[in-house]
Order: C-alpha cells, then sequence, then structure tokens
C-alpha cells in the first residue's frame, strides 16, 4: 500500500522568497516520486520525478526536490518565487510494477504575493 | 499536436442521463489511465489499461464502464448520472517509466 502525506493545505509566500513543499510518503516498495502542478482550469503538469537514480532531481521552472530515503520525504523547492508559480501542487507515488498508478497527495495551494 | 486530449471539455447534464468522455493520446504509451478529482481536489485512480486491457479497477459504481478500442484512447462511458458524480475527470498516459501525461479534464456537472 502506497500513501502520500502534503503538510499545509496552503502556503503563502513573498515574491522573491523561498518556496518549501513538504510531502511525505509511504511505500512497501523501493517508490517513484512526482511533483505536478496544477494551474487553474488547467491540467496536471509535470514538474519533476524520482525514479531511483539522483536524489538531488531537478525539474523544470526553477523547481527541484530531494529524495531522502530516511525520512520518508520528498520535499519541493525553489530559491526565489515568482508571481507565476502561484498554483496547486500535488506530489504522487507509484512503486507497484504491476500497477503503475499514481496515489496523489491532497494538494498544496501556493500563493505568491507581491 | 495536442499529447492527451478530452472531449469535451465541459459538460452539464441532468441525472439519470447517460453521457461518455473520450480521450485519445498520441505519445504512443502503453497504459492509458482515468482519474477523478473532487471538490476539495482530491485526485483519485479509477481505471488503468495497459494494451487494451483493464489492469486496474478501483471502487467505483458499476455505472461507470471504460472502453478502449485501442491503445490510443480510452473512453468513459457513466450510466444514470448522479449529482455525486460531478467532478473534474481527467484521462492521463504514460510508457513504463510511471511518468504519466495528462489531459486537460472534463469538468462534469450533474444537475
Amino acid at each position: 500500500a502506497q500513501s502520500v502525506t502534503q503538510l499545509g493545505s496552503h502556503v503563502s509566500v513573498s515574491e522573491g522568497a523561498l518556496v518549501l513543499l513538504r510531502c511525505n510518503y509511504s511505500s512497501s516498495v523501493p517508490p517513484y516520486l512526482f511533483w505536478y502542478v496544477q494551474y487553474p482550469n488547467q491540467g496536471l503538469q509535470l514538474l519533476l520525478k524520482y525514479t531511483s537514480a539522483a536524489t538531488l532531481v531537478k525539474g523544470i521552472n526553477g523547481f527541484e526536490a530531494e529524495f531522502k530515503k530516511s525520512e520518508t520525504s520528498f520535499h519541493l523547492t525553489k530559491p526565489s518565487a515568482h508571481m507565476s508559480d502561484a498554483a496547486e501542487y500535488f506530489c504522487a507515488v507509484s512503486g507497484d510494477t504491476g500497477r503503475r498508478a499514481l496515489t496523489f497527495g491532497s494538494g498544496t495551494r501556493l500563493q505568491v504575493q507581491p | 499536436d495536442t499529447a492527451v486530449s478530452q472531449t469535451p471539455k465541459y459538460l452539464v447534464t441532468q441525472m439519470g442521463n447517460d453521457k461518455s468522455i473520450k480521450c485519445e493520446q498520441n505519445l504512443g504509451h502503453d497504459t492509458m489511465y482515468w482519474y477523478k478529482q473532487d471538490s476539495k481536489k482530491f485526485l483519485k485512480i479509477m481505471f488503468s489499461y495497459n494494451n487494451k486491457e483493464l489492469i486496474i479497477n478501483e471502487t467505483v459504481p458499476n455505472r461507470f464502464s471504460p472502453k478502449s478500442p485501442d491503445k490510443a484512447h480510452l473512453n468513459l462511458h457513466i450510466n444514470s448520472l448522479e449529482l455525486g458524480d460531478s467532478a473534474v475527470y481527467f484521462c492521463a498516459s504514460s510508457l513504463l517509466s510511471y511518468e504519466q501525461y495528462f489531459g486537460p479534464g472534463t469538468r462534469l456537472t450533474v444537475t
């Protein structure tokens, strides 16, 4: 069984400030981990993924995430927030080769204040 | 050259009606999925097809029936629509690496 917990349903930062969105996972097999972003009234766009290679993963739009097995975490960060980063962010896990479906966290809405 | 497309984007219908949502991917992927996003933005897998074969069928009412005519298409048919079916339905596809690409979603409103 797999699960994802995203701490903080809403996060507000100032433009130019550090963005930190938290994700903890539970998986009985080595996980594949993903961050997706959803802009209003749009589909989900893949930001980055961890698939058992480098533990520090770089994605699009300046985002990165670090896989920490000991902490079962995969937090998303960006050094400097931009107004265009305001969106809903979802962490997801997949690890069952036969099943493949993603299990999503509940999402974190990021607000960026001018 | 849209990767994963869905039609329609919006669907408003009355209780008791039957409706279908279509999904097509041009990525050459072998697995397609239907997810439901509820009003609180929570996303949950409904179905998954691999090479036209059903591999995931979560606890979904049997009023929902997926159909995959070929590897590039996965349609969702819903019978006897209920108010609780109102949600955004996302189609997605993947190839082996678990990286899934999502369509733009279909917002279903049942009145």
